[in-house]
């Protein structure tokens, strides 16, 4: 059974970069034809997808963000990353990681993280 | 970037009724369109894809269909852990969009 799991700092100060790792764990990040990817939550609010990496490396940015994001994926380690640079308290959130299989939708959701930009 | 509008954004329900959340997309998407449920401080979980498949595991209370623009969710016989928040994606083109969810309440 597939597993994925967000680790983040959980407190970020404005104007920093935001870190967070996603671990894959039951089955191979490498496998062909996979979007990996992130979706956050603000508080009491619904859902906003960030970010996806093809298995070819290839990336996908929401436009309302995508000059303040960088998404990665180590396949040695079994993880794909995301960086959010300038946070403010827009940011506060919990950030989820996922799975889709090419044309298809999401399969996969990890846990979920919440991490605060305080104002 | 492709809107996504649910209806209604809430609803109130009964055990035993059945329910049906409906989603427009403001342009076309085909049947690339999927639905979570979602409760209170837990992770969305996958209940659809393209439309009217099942994600593995998901129960045949849950259906749905529709093509294009227009499409719902159906629940036939709502049961206590069914009251939860319902969300559509279309996942037709970037950027991937969200409806703004339908909380399912008694």
């Amino acid at each position: 059974q597939l597993q994925l799991q967000e680790s983040g700092p959980g407190l970020v100060k404005p104007s920093e970069t935001l870190s967070l790792t996603c671990t894959v764990s039951g089955g191979s990040i490498s496998s062909s034809s996979f979007f990996w990817g992130w979706i956050r939550q603000p508080p009491g609010k619904g859902l906003e997808w960030i970010a996806s990496i093809y298995y070819d490396g290839s990336t996908y940015y929401n436009p309302s963000l995508k000059t303040r994001l960088t998404i990665s994926v180590d396949t040695s380690k079994s993880r794909f990353s995301l960086k959010v640079s300038s946070v403010t308290a827009a940011d506060t959130a919990v950030y989820y990681c996922t799975r889709r299989p090419s044309g298809l939708a999401i399969d996969y959701w990890g846990q979920g993280t919440l991490v605060t930009v305080p104002s | 970037d492709i809107q996504m509008t649910q209806s209604p954004s809430s609803l109130s329900a009964s055990v035993g009724d059945r329910v049906t959340i409906t989603c427009r997309a403001s342009q076309g998407i085909s049947n690339y369109l999927a639905w979570f449920q979602q409760k209170p401080g837990k992770a969305p979980k996958s209940l659809i894809y393209a439309t009217s498949n099942l994600q593995s595991g998901v129960p045949s209370k849950f259906s749905g269909s529709g093509f294009g623009t227009d499409f719902t969710l159906t629940i036939s016989s709502l049961q206590p852990e069914d009251f939860a928040t319902y969300y559509c994606q279309q996942y037709y083109s970037y950027p991937l969009t969200f409806g703004g969810g339908t909380k399912v309440e008694i």
